[in-house]
């Protein structure tokens, strides 16, 4: 059985703050993705990034990084400096591979406040 | 790249009526494509995974006559709610997975449902 966890369902911060949305999975495979998307308030839901299990290189884009650490199941979304624009709902998932359906968590609400 | 849409975007129909869904991959083929379900401040919920050629995988729970789907073709898959009911409203996504990329799911801009 597959479970994204998200213990954070909303984060107010004050722009141009940092701030870092958790995800903690569970998997039994050996071989997974993991992935983030962001759903602003129009709907839609946009990839962000996909990480496979075999690849523990952090990533940056732009104000944009991530840290996955296999020890502790964990694939965290850090934004520097955020912005107004980057008020949205952002869920982090899982899929095992062989694609397979993905497993999404809850959701961190994330306002940023002018 | 990777581009999805949805038709409609919102619809509004009365209790009884069949409402069609469509969800297209504009720039690459897709020989699958989920459909998701999303109630207010909540996360996704898969309802089924349709293959293009072949019947709906449906997960447990989501009655198939109920939610129809087909995918005829690498581009479009289609879902309808018949005899919608107000319990039925609710938001719901499409996504197809690039042939070229098969790891990744790209979403649609999802389509407002109001049962009357």
């Amino acid at each position: 059985a597959q479970k994204v966890t998200q213990a954070q369902t909303e984060i107010s911060v004050v722009e141009k703050e940092d701030v870092t949305l958790d995800c903690v999975y569970e998997t039994r495979d050996t071989t997974y993705y993991l992935f983030w998307y962001k759903q602003p308030p129009s709907g839609e839901l946009v990839f962000l990034i996909r990480r496979n299990s075999f690849d523990e290189q952090n990533e940056i884009s732009g104000r944009y990084s991530w840290n996955f650490q296999k020890s502790t199941s964990s694939f965290n979304f850090t934004i520097t400096a955020s912005q107004v624009v980057d008020s949205a709902v952002y869920f982090c998932a899982l899929s095992p591979g062989g694609y397979q359906k993905v497993t999404f968590g809850i959701g961190t609400k994330l306002q940023v406040i002018p | 790249g990777a581009v999805v849409s949805q038709h409609p975007s919102r619809v509004i129909c009365k209790s009884g009526t069949s409402v069609k869904i469509e969800c297209r991959s504009l720039d690459f083929q897709a020989t699958t494509m989920f459909w998701y379900r999303q109630f207010p401040k909540k996360s996704l919920m898969l309802m089924a995974t349709s293959n293009e050629g072949s019947k709906a995988t449906y997960e447990q729970g989501v009655e198939k006559d109920k939610f129809l789907i087909n995918h005829a073709s690498l581009t479009l898959s289609t879902l309808t709610v018949t005899s919608a009911h107000p319990e039925d409203s609710s938001f719901y996504i499409c996504s197809a997975r690039d042939q070229r990329v098969q790891e990744t799911q790209y979403f649609g801009p999802g389509t407002r449902l109001l049962v009357l």
